[in-house]
């Protein structure tokens, strides 16, 4: 069964810390994406990246950065973590050659910022 | 700006009955929409797509309807299950683009009653 694995599923941090969200997929696709999600929001794309060390801005990619080193991980960090930074982070990924674009989504981490 | 909105936060069925879940949309680029299902505390999980060429697509209980003059779709559910008490996301395609990138609504959940 194919899958995207999000490595903490729940983290308290501090304001100011610095966080880092791995994502690894085993699906050898090309494209990943860091969402966030919040009531009454939706899921608001961050960075998405489309190939090993390319990356591209989302919709609110301030106050985050990505890391895309190998194929298969894709990190999202907060350089310098606030409380407007509690969230589910959600981590996809899909081919480059989708037909319907459909994204498979990991597991979610929710991280909480103190 | 919000490309593609579900105006209705929450949705309230009785078992057996249709749930209808709606989405606007603005943006006429927009070459696939699809719907996602997510349970708390999980990732979404795809549920059904339709092309922009087409204006009915069905997989077994969930049919979506495109009206593209309307640039508006809805997911139909019937019978409804229990089970399917869920945050429904409908999102849009931007495009047949290389990145995939996926433009989501704000989310309806719905609520099956026994």
């Amino acid at each position: 069964d194919v899958k995207v694995t999000q490595s903490s599923r729940y983290l308290v941090k501090r304001t100011g810390e610095k966080v880092f969200l791995e994502c690894v997929q085993d699906m050898d696709h090309e494209n990943m994406f860091w969402y966030r999600q919040d009531p009454g929001l939706g899921l608001r794309l961050i960075y998405f990246s489309y190939d090993v060390k390319m990356k591209e801005k989302g919709d609110i990619p301030e106050g985050y950065s990505v890391s895309r080193e190998k194929k298969e991980r894709f990190s999202l960090i907060l350089e310098s973590a606030s409380t407007n930074q509690t969230s589910m982070y959600l981590c996809a990924s899909r081919p480059r050659s989708s037909g319907a674009n459909v994204l498979t989504f990991g597991a979610g981490s929710r991280l909480t910022v103190l | 700006d919000q490309q593609v909105k579900q105006n209705s936060p929450s949705l309230s069925v009785q078992e057996g009955r249709i749930s209808i879940l709606n989405c606007d949309y603005t943006n006429s680029m927009f070459d696939y929409f699809l719907w996602y299902k997510k349970y708390p505390a999980e990732g979404p999980t795809f549920l059904i797509s339709i092309s922009s060429i087409k204006d009915k697509n069905e997989d077994g209980r969930f049919t979506v309807f495109l009206n593209k003059s309307a640039k508006h779709l809805s997911l139909h559910i019937v019978p409804s299950q229990p089970g399917d008490s869920a945050v429904y996301f409908c999102a849009a395609s931007e495009g047949s683009s290389n990145t995939g990138k996926l433009i989501f609504g704000q989310g309806t959940t719905l609520q099956v009653k026994p």
